[in-house]
């Protein structure tokens, strides 16, 4: 059963625009959420991430949204730089559970 | 501060053979956590250790299992391989579980 979805498997973005992740969550007991980048034949490089007593967090060109009451939370990238081009992954977890629910990624590539 | 490191980073087995992988935290670091990658399932979690203590376990057959050292060191360990194992095994680390998650650049696992 996938609690963590990312229905867009892909996102093509030209350089300088901005990029919107989108994601979206079945559990509600979920309370963290975190966002991951991916390049090939490497381990996931946390990004960004939100607790769920927030709504916004920014770091940089990354600000993520939460929105609890649609489960919903997207990842924004202002502007998008050609090294922005990878696998985004979002995942969710609640306090005490011990592991991370990922959804299934969304390759963005940014166009120069 | 160096990452998280695992070892072997590729590895090629036949059917039926049996592996152990290994993960050395961030300094620091008590908790670990194991994960699969496929094309297919996407990032599926395996389980989680904290002080030498399994605390969550996902859904995997028994011949997956794992352990951690008094030093965070931890290894895991697949028995009669199978097709199917054939995945990128990712570990990570954090402070507390409640940390966010740090990923190593993962063993290749190729089962002929």
């Amino acid at each position: 059963d996938q609690q963590v979805k990312q229905n867009s498997p892909s996102l093509s973005v030209q350089e300088g625009r901005i990029s919107i992740l989108n994601c979206d969550y079945t559990n509600s007991m979920f309370d963290y959420f975190l966002w991951y980048k991916k390049y090939p034949a490497e381990g996931p490089t946390f990004l960004i991430s939100i607790s769920s007593i927030k709504d916004k967090n920014e770091d940089g060109r990354f600000t993520v949204f939460l929105n609890k009451s649609a489960k919903h939370l997207s990842l924004h990238i202002v502007p998008s730089q050609p090294g922005d081009s990878a696998v985004y992954f979002c995942a969710a977890t609640q306090y005490y559970d011990y592991k991370l629910s990922f959804g299934a990624g969304t390759t963005v590539t940014v166009r120069a | 501060k160096a990452g998280v490191t695992q070892t072997p980073r590729y590895l090629i087995k036949t059917r039926g053979q049996q592996v152990t992988l290994s993960c050395s935290p961030i300094s620091g670091h008590r908790s670990v956590s194991w994960y699969q990658q496929t094309p297919g399932q996407g990032l599926q979690f395996l389980f989680e250790y904290f002080s030498e203590t399994q605390r969550n376990k996902g859904n995997f057959p028994g011949r997956f299992s794992g352990r951690q050292f008094s030093n965070s060191r931890s290894e895991m360990n697949v028995s009669t391989l199978e097709l199917g194992d054939s995945a990128l095994y990712l570990c990570a680390s954090s402070v507390t579980y409640e940390e966010t998650q740090y990923f190593g650049p993962g063993t290749r696992l190729l089962v002929l």
